[in-house]
Parts: C-alpha cells; structure tokens; sequence
C-alpha cells in the first residue's frame, strides 16, 4: 500500500513552459486535493475534486489546471509556467465524502523551480 | 472565507520544556480543527485533531484546546524531546463547505539539548 504518490520529485522549468504533476492514490479515497506550499505562508489550496468526475477551485487557482482522469488519479498542470509558481507542489486525499471528518494524507511533494 | 492565524512563527523550548502554539479563525462555522507536523523535507503528517463539540483531547504528551466561543485553539506538548523539533501547522475547516482545509502560516519549532 504506497498510499499517496506524486512524480516527479524534482522538477526545474524555463518561464513558459508546461507541464504535468501527477499524483495517485491506492487508498480508494474519493476526494483528492492540490496544494502549494511556499515559505511563510503555510499550505494554500489550488484545487481539489471531492469524488470523481467533480473539481472545484482552491484558494489560488490561477494558472493552473487539473484533471481527474479516474478515482486513483488527479493531476495539476501548469500550462505556461512563471516563477511565482516556483514552490512546493502536494498532492493530498482522503476517504468518504466531502462532508465529513477524515484526515488528509499527504503525498511526499514535488518541488518546482521555475527560471 | 475562513482565515487560521497562527503564532509563534517560531519556537525555541529546552528539552522537557513545554511548547504551546496558539491558533484563530475567523469562521464561527469550522467544526474540525486538525493539527499537522512536517518535518524537514519530509510531507505534513497529521498527529491530532479536535471536533467542534468537544472541548480538550490528549494522546500522550501532545494535546489540543478548543474554545469556540473565542474562536481559539492550542496545541501543548509536554516534556518534548529533540524528535518534537519540526513545523506544525494547525487548520480549520467546515465541513459543510466543501471540506477545504485552511491552514496556518506555521511554527518552527526547535527543541534544544
């Protein structure tokens, strides 16, 4: 049981560029969420999907997409990117429905440096 | 929407000291209170919680308080240990409301030998 994963691990872009952060989860969790955490400024919502087929805008969605392509996976891309999205990207899920108490687990993060 | 302050940003204790981090939020409807520890490099990991109908909750040397009428919460740890040293972050959310967390900027907390 990997619980939840997120690739890549690393990843550095040139300002403009795209690209796609994949995250899944082997839990059989309905609700999935993207997070950026940037220093000083705690874990801020992007956007999250509270069962599949459904995704709803986080806090700061802008100049991002996501998509989840099936209940396991949920992925977020940045399709022209810029260095204010240079940050530490988590992925996160949890089990039931959206209107209950129950612990998000954390995926390990992808940390992206935009140039 | 709801908004978690968060202080100290950082902490300094001896070990077997307490530690005490102080929380707020801004929505009298958040009725689930979760507290997170992320070491270095490493993914938040939650390590406690509180619901809104209940007052103060203990699991060994960690606790959390919860005063709804102030809109305050706490987390305390007792007799800490140099492994205690890391970010904790508290959060609130409604649970009505489409179960988004919001979280606190953070506390750096240091345990010194």
């Amino acid at each position: 049981n990997a619980g939840v994963t997120q690739t890549p691990k690393f990843q550095v872009l040139k300002t403009g560029q795209s690209m796609t952060l994949q995250c899944a989860q082997d839990m059989n969790h309905n609700s999935m969420y993207w997070y950026r955490q940037d220093p000083g400024m705690g874990l801020r919502l992007i956007y999250y999907s509270a069962s599949e087929g459904t995704t709803d805008k986080g806090e700061v969605p802008n100049g991002y997409n996501v998509s989840r392509l099936n209940k396991r996976e949920f992925s977020l891309r940045l399709e022209s990117a810029a260095p204010s999205q240079t940050s530490v990207y988590f992925c996160a899920s949890k089990t039931a429905l959206v209107n209950s108490y129950n612990e998000q687990f954390f995926g390990p993060g992808t940390r992206l440096t935009v140039l | 929407g709801e908004n978690v302050e968060q202080h100290p940003s950082t902490l300094s204790v001896q070990e077997g000291d307490s530690a005490v981090i102080k929380c707020t939020y801004s929505d009298s409807a958040s009725n689930y209170f979760p507290w997170y520890k992320q070491e270095l490099g490493k993914r938040p990991q939650l390590i406690i919680d509180i619901r809104s109908n209940v007052g103060e909750k203990k699991d060994q040397r960690i606790a959390v308080t919860l005063n709804k009428t102030a809109k305050h919460f706490s987390l305390h740890i007792t007799e800490t240990q140099p492994e205690d040293s890391a970010v904790y972050f508290c959060a609130a959310i409604i649970t009505g409301g489409g179960n988004k967390l919001t979280f606190g900027t953070g506390t750096q907390l240091k345990v010194e030998l």
